[in-house]
């Protein structure tokens, strides 16, 4: 039982570029999210995802986008990176009910030039 | 709009003392408030879950507390050893997600 599990764990990007995080979890939880991590600022909602083929837009979703074709995957695109999008991002599920408690993925450490 | 306020310096303890981290919040009534523990380099990890009609919630040696009328969850570790060294994060419950404080750093020196 791995959890949640995301891949890349590191990259780096020149501006323009493309790249998709993937996130993968083997707990059956109806609950999906992509959060990004940034000095001072908390954890922040960028997407997730209450079941498979749903996706719907949290707090900094400009920029990103997802997909969640499978249950147990959730991936994250950036059409085209910025240097503002230097970030950690981690991936997180959950049982059906907003609110139960969330388990996260190791995160992404991704970095924009 | 929702803010959520965590002590922003960190938080620097004798092993043994007790650790009490505070976590504020403004413009909304959460139905419930969760604690989770960040390690450097890994993602949260959840610790404990506070529901509004709770005033106390204990788990072997964490106490999380919640005030509804202040607006304000109290998160203790008691006989606090090394190994608690971590950033805790409040993650109040609000429009139907939670919002995530910016966590507060907690060192305990032995």
């Amino acid at each position: 039982n791995a959890g949640v599990t995301q891949t890349p764990k590191f990259r780096v990007l020149k501006t323009g570029q493309s790249m998709t995080l993937l996130c993968a979890q083997d707990m059956n939880h109806e609950y999906m999210y992509w959060y990004r991590q940034d000095p001072g600022m908390g954890l922040r909602l960028i997407h997730y995802s209450v079941g498979e083929g749903t996706t719907a837009k949290g707090e900094v979703p400009d920029g990103y986008n997802v997909s969640r074709l499978k249950k147990q995957n959730f991936l994250l695109g950036l059409e085209s990176a910025a240097p503002s999008q230097t970030s950690v991002y981690f991936c997180a599920s959950s049982y059906e009910r907003a609110g139960n408690e969330q388990f996260f993925g190791p995160g992404t450490r991704l970095t924009v030039l | 709009s929702q803010k959520i306020e965590q002590n922003s310096e960190a938080l620097n303890i004798q092993e043994g003392k007790t650790a009490t981290l505070t976590c504020n919040y403004t413009n909304y009534s959460p139905a419930y408030l969760q604690w989770y523990r960040q390690d450097p380099g890994r993602g949260p990890v959840f610790l404990l879950l506070i529901r509004e009609n709770e005033k106390e919630k204990r788990k072997e040696r964490l106490k999380v507390t919640f005030d509804t009328t202040l607006k304000q969850s109290l998160f203790h570790i008691t006989a606090s050893q090394p190994a608690d060294s971590a950033t805790y994060l409040c993650a109040p419950l609000g429009g139907g997600k939670l919002i995530f404080g910016q966590g507060t750093e907690l060192s305990v020196k032995p």
